[in-house]
């Protein structure tokens, strides 16, 4: 399979506790974002890295949060101290600059239950 | 602020129907505009996109139309079946940025 993978799909944590997800994007996609969805919602975005760089970040992504991409490849997205409130699907998407316009492509998802 | 709408927000239609789907966005000065389907815990499949310089792009039953001077997209969906049943989401590129907005989706139930 050559699509965005991530892993776990499904995490279920108490409060308080740490979790880290990780996202591997499409080969050669130099573009890797990270968005969060709630129930009934929307996809609303979160971060972004070119490369190892990580450019922008939504004012969504508190100080609990971090995320890195270790030499331009896989990304891992941790949570700090998970709080009820961040129960949601987190999704990673990659694209290539110079292909069709930015398209993005979503992986399956983590699905994150904080207890 | 880029701002996406999506109407209705909940659609069941009988097995067979045609059936349109809105977006409607408020920054007219977009990059492109992706539709996606969304099943029950699962995550995006795209289903069409547009770049700005396109008025409409077709796949199979799906005809995805844009007007940008009016901030609008429909999607089209001939001839409905109950594998159609999804959310459907719209996302919206805005030039100069590089995270999509996303509408909070149409959930879709064809009736067989």
């Amino acid at each position: 399979d050559t699509g965005v993978s991530q892993d776990p799909r499904h995490k279920i944590t108490k409060r308080g506790q740490n979790v880290t997800f990780r996202c591997d994007p499409i080969s050669e996609h130099n573009r890797l974002y990270w968005y969060r969805q709630t129930l009934g919602q929307g996809p609303e975005f979160l971060t972004y890295f070119q490369n190892e760089a990580q450019l922008e970040k939504s004012r969504l992504l508190s100080d609990r949060f971090s995320a890195e991409r270790p030499k331009g490849s896989f990304s891992t997205l941790e949570i700090q101290r998970t709080e009820q409130g961040d129960s949601a699907m987190y999704l990673c998407a990659s694209s290539l600059t110079v292909e069709r316009n930015n398209e993005q492509f979503f992986g399956p998802g983590t699905r994150l239950t904080v207890l | 602020k880029q701002e996406v709408t999506q109407i209705p927000a909940a659609l069941s239609v009988p097995e067979g129907e045609n059936l349109v789907l809105n977006c409607s966005f408020t920054d007219s000065a977009i990059y492109n505009l992706q539709w996606f389907r969304q099943d029950p815990g699962k995550g995006l499949t795209s289903l069409l996109l547009i770049q700005s310089s396109q008025r409409e792009q077709t796949s199979g039953r799906l005809n995805a139309s844009l007007d940008k001077s009016s901030g609008r997209s429909t999607l089209y969906i001939a001839a409905s079946q109950p594998g159609d049943s999804a959310t459907y989401l719209c996302a919206v590129l805005t030039s100069g940025t590089y995270k999509y907005i996303f509408g909070t989706g149409t959930r879709l139930k064809v009736l067989a």
